[in-house]
């Protein structure tokens, strides 16, 4: 079947700090991957997103590139600030009959001091 | 526009009640998804409306479990005789129609009822 399994949380950085979140995953065929971000008090929000290899998805500062060949879709940015900390969780939707399910990760808690 | 939004934002009940969950979606959104995040379990699909089709209910997890969509919009997910293990958030989110040779529907998401078994 279809899996996320992204880093364990918590994560705690520094303002400026490097981000990165490794998300890797497990599908047949060429799904489509996801990041959402769950800031206090709210529901998810898509952060950004990718259809095919190779693609990178941008968005606030945020990146990640779809790599087929090690079924990753890493998260990164180069420099947190307080506003970040959230509940970041990386998703995919497979093509096909099924292609409105999104299956998660369990999610990381960034928290980022001043 | 207004977002999603659901009702009640919390919810505590004891043992063995029946609680309802309300989801209203962004007005003109077709399609209307039901998700459980639990600790244990992180974020579980439960329900998928679009339109006038069958709902998917592959992900509800028992009998006790159901969930109506009346007239195309407003959204209510019913729990029977709850157990402890119900204790989660409950997250609808909803979706433009997918467009032919799309891939996906961005879905957009509510903030969520927490409900608690005691």
């Amino acid at each position: 079947g279809n899996s996320v399994t992204q880093m364990e949380g918590p994560v705690t950085l520094s303002e400026e700090a490097f981000l990165t979140i490794n998300c890797t995953y497990t599908a047949t065929g060429y799904p489509s991957l996801f990041w959402y971000v769950q800031y206090p008090g709210e529901g998810l929000q898509l952060l950004l997103k990718a259809t095919k290899a190779d693609d990178k998805g941008s968005n606030k500062g945020f990146e990640a590139t779809y790599r087929k060949e090690t079924t990753s879709f890493h998260l990164e940015k180069g420099s947190v600030q307080v506003s970040d900390s959230a509940v970041y969780f990386c998703a995919l939707i497979r093509p096909g009959g099924s292609n409105y399910k999104l299956t998660f990760g369990k999610g990381t808690l960034l928290t980022v001091n001043p | 526009g207004a977002g999603v939004s659901q009702s009640p934002s919390n919810k505590v009940t004891e043992k063995g009640k029946d609680v309802e969950l309300r989801c209203d979606p962004i007005s003109g959104h077709t399609a209307l998804y039901w998700y459980r995040q639990s600790l244990g379990q992180g974020l579980e699909f439960l329900i998928y409306f679009q339109g006038n089709s069958a709902p998917d209910k592959s992900g509800l997890p028992s009998d006790r479990f159901s969930a109506e969509r009346t007239g195309g919009s407003v959204s209510t997910l019913t729990i029977q005789r709850t157990q402890q293990e119900d204790s989660a958030v409950y997250l609808c989110a909803s979706s433009l129609a997918l467009a032919s040779g799309s891939r996906y529907n961005e879905q957009f998401f509510g903030p969520g009822t927490r409900l608690t078994v005691l």
